[in-house]
């Protein structure tokens, strides 16, 4: 079955240093989706990724999709605290009719200030 | 506009007992997805459903677990004699229209725990 990976596990920066994790899926992905988990908190939703080879930012992140749809990776310039959290990216499976979302198993971010 | 609510948002319960988790999804939203996370793990999905239907359950236990979404009332999770392997954080999210371009909007969470 499809499965998305997603690496670093964690990763822990100084305050001010950049962050990238990535995401790679074993099938080819009609989209890609990336979401920010608080500690203790609920997944919420950052963005979505349709195109290939999209680049999409909002402030200090860069989104990007892969040329062939099967990797996508989230880049956090100059790292804050309020950045710490858990990244999942979720990839949904090409093809017609209903297909889930597969979610990796995130990348948690500690910053140190 | 109210957001995803779970209910209870911590559930205790002994070997053997029953769990119902509760979700209300977004007003208007009519796709429910039921998440389980493991401390320190990723989100694995359980089951998809629409009003009155369940669309997939591949990720759900083929025992002690079922999930309904009923036409009035919230969707509910229920496990059935309960293991200390079923303690985790189960979430519930719901989406507007499915296909190419919905994003998931999370409830809070039930978090699990079971003695």
């Amino acid at each position: 079955g499809q499965q998305v990976m997603q690496i670093p596990q964690y990763q822990h920066v100084q305050e001010g240093e950049d962050f990238t994790t990535y995401c790679n899926s074993s099938t080819t992905l009609s989209n890609i989706q990336w979401y920010k988990q608080r500690p203790g908190g609920h997944p919420v939703f950052l963005i979505q990724l349709v195109k290939s080879g999209e680049v999409k930012k909002q402030k200090r992140l860069t989104f990007q999709f892969g040329e062939a749809k099967k990797n996508s990776s989230l880049h956090i310039t100059a790292t804050q605290t309020t950045d710490v959290g858990t990244y999942f990216c979720a990839g949904r499976a090409s093809g017609g009719g209903y297909n889930k979302l597969i979610f990796g198993a995130g990348t948690r971010l500690a910053v140190h200030p | 506009n109210a957001g995803v609510m779970q209910n209870p948002r911590h559930l205790v319960r002994r070997r053997g007992q029953e769990a119902r988790l509760r979700c209300s999804p977004m007003k208007g939203h009519s796709h429910v997805y039921w998440y389980r996370q493991l401390p320190e793990e990723g989100l694995k999905f359980m089951v998809y459903l629409q009003k009155e239907n369940i669309i997939d359950e591949s990720g759900m236990p083929k025992e002690r677990f079922s999930a309904e979404f009923p036409k009035e009332g919230p969707s509910i999770l229920r496990i059935q004699q309960v293991v200390r392997g079923d303690s985790a954080a189960y979430f519930c999210a719901s989406s507007l229209l499915t296909g190419l371009s919905n994003e998931q909007f999370f409830g809070p969470g039930t978090r699990l725990t079971v003695l």
